[in-house]
């Protein structure tokens, strides 16, 4: 079974100041990785995702995010974070062998708060 | 381009009445899904499909049917409300079921039932 963890119920972050939202997984296989975002009343985005290669991946609106595969870890960064950064943000996971429908299993979702 | 639209935005049933929740996407892809996003449970899969014809039960499919007859059209059907399913849906797309391809959501269905 496949499993995310998103230890965090809330962050908050001052304008200005870079930001991480944690994430952890377990799953058989090797692991495909994405973030996505929700803004009020509004479907999910996608943010960004590690299928392979290198362990920094490069998303949308100046996200980043970190694979680390020892410690099963893909937290989500940013280096200045904006007022408008604020929203809900759910990380997920697929075993790379597909099965159950090609499953995406999300955390329970971090809500990220930037004041100014 | 749409993407992928949901309707209604917002509904309220009875308990024992169905219903049916609208999915279509206009980005030829091959797969459709629905989710169902309740507080503090993430989103869960409810159904699946892989191209027109072709449908199967995701991890909470109880109560739920779908169908597949085009390529654009994924309907969610409720066949007889329940409270316990009260939540907001979403329809989510990819261009293929290939695992490492992202999903494109709707805009989401608030559901209650009373």
């Amino acid at each position: 079974a496949q499993s995310v963890a998103q230890p965090e119920d809330q962050v908050n972050v001052a304008e200005g100041n870079p930001l991480t939202v944690k994430c952890t997984y377990s799953v058989s296989g090797n692991p495909y990785l994405f973030w996505y975002v929700q803004y009020p009343n509004r479907g999910l985005q996608f943010l960004l995702k590690y299928i392979t290669g290198d362990n920094l991946v490069k998303g949308s609106y100046g996200f980043e995010a970190e694979f680390n595969k020892s410690q099963t870890s893909f937290h989500l960064k940013k280096p200045s974070a904006l007022v408008s950064d604020s929203a809900l943000y759910f990380c997920a996971v697929r075993d790379n062998r597909g099965g159950g429908g090609n499953k995406l299993t999300f955390g329970t979702g971090t809500q990220l708060k930037v004041e100014l | 381009n749409a993407g992928v639209t949901q309707t209604p935005k917002f509904q309220v049933l009875k308990t024992g009445q169905s219903m049916t929740l609208q999915c279509a996407q206009d980005m030829n892809h091959e797969y459709m899904s629905w989710y169902r996003q309740d507080p503090g449970m993430g989103l869960r899969l409810i159904h699946y499909s892989v191209g027109a014809g072709i449908t199967d039960q995701g991890e909470v499919p109880n109560g739920y049917n779908v169908s597949r007859s085009t390529t654009e059209d994924f309907p969610l059907r409720l066949l007889s409300a329940a409270p316990s399913q009260t939540s907001v849906y979403f329809c989510a797309s990819s261009k293929s079921r290939a695992t490492n391809e992202k999903l494109f959501f709707g805009s989401g269905t608030q559901l209650s039932v009373l």
